[in-house]
């Protein structure tokens, strides 16, 4: 079945280090590719998204590619900010569905 | 636009009670979710309605859990009786989308629930 493998955490990070938090899928077809976002006490939001293989992604100085050929859309960012400190969730919406499969999310923090 | 509302927030109940939540998804969209985030892992899908029917309930533990849509736009999630392991955050979201094609899910802020 479909499903989402997430790079497991937690990542503490300092202040304008890279990040990569990896994430690859199972799945048939040509499914939409997510990350949405958790900040602390609020909902989850999404940050970015892909529907065809090597689309890209991108918002908040954050970006995904949707690599087919490795199934993987991996997230990166190349300064990371104190700001940034929330849960990271990757997620697909299968083929010919309207709902999302989510990873296990991945806590990453971020230290001055 | 207004967002995704749900109440209550926080819920304390002990094992064997009943608890409701309750959603209001953005206006227009006509497809609604119920999610379950236990600690430490993803949001699993617990049930889909596009309008007042139901899409996919496949995951909903029907012996204790209900959810109901009437109008077609607010929505109650159920619990009776509760167990210890129904301890988690529920989250609504909602779309504009129909039943098929990728689109974006709005999520509210989420329902905590404690079960002692």
């Amino acid at each position: 079945g479909d499903s989402v493998t997430q790079m497991e955490g937690p990542v503490t990070l300092s202040e304008e280090a890279c990040l990569t938090i990896n994430c690859t899928y199972t799945a048939t077809g040509y499914p939409s590719l997510f990350w949405y976002v958790q900040y602390p006490g609020e909902g989850l939001q999404l940050l970015l998204k892909a529907t065809k293989a090597d689309d890209k992604g991108s918002n908040k100085g954050f970006e995904a590619t949707y690599r087919k050929e490795t199934t993987s859309f991996h997230l990166e960012k190349g300064s990371v900010q104190v700001s940034d400190s929330a849960v990271y969730f990757c997620a697909l919406n299968p083929t010919g569905a309207n709902n999302l499969f989510f990873g296990t999310g991945t806590r990453l923090t971020v230290i001055p | 636009e207004a967002g995704v509302a749900q109440s209550p927030r926080y819920k304390i109940i002990e094992k064997r009670q009943s608890v409701a939540f309750w959603c209001n998804p953005i206006s227009g969209h006509a497809t609604l979710y119920w999610y379950q985030q236990i600690l430490g892992q993803g949001p699993k899908l617990l049930i889909q309605f596009q309008n007042n029917g139901v899409v996919d309930d496949s995951q909903l533990p029907k012996d204790r859990f209900s959810a109901e849509r009437l109008k077609g736009v607010d929505s109650t999630l159920k619990i009776q009786p509760a167990k210890l392991e129904d301890s988690a955050v529920y989250l609504c979201a909602s779309s504009f989308a129909g039943p098929s094609g990728a689109n974006v899910l709005t999520f509210g802020a989420g329902s905590r629930l404690t079960v002692l």
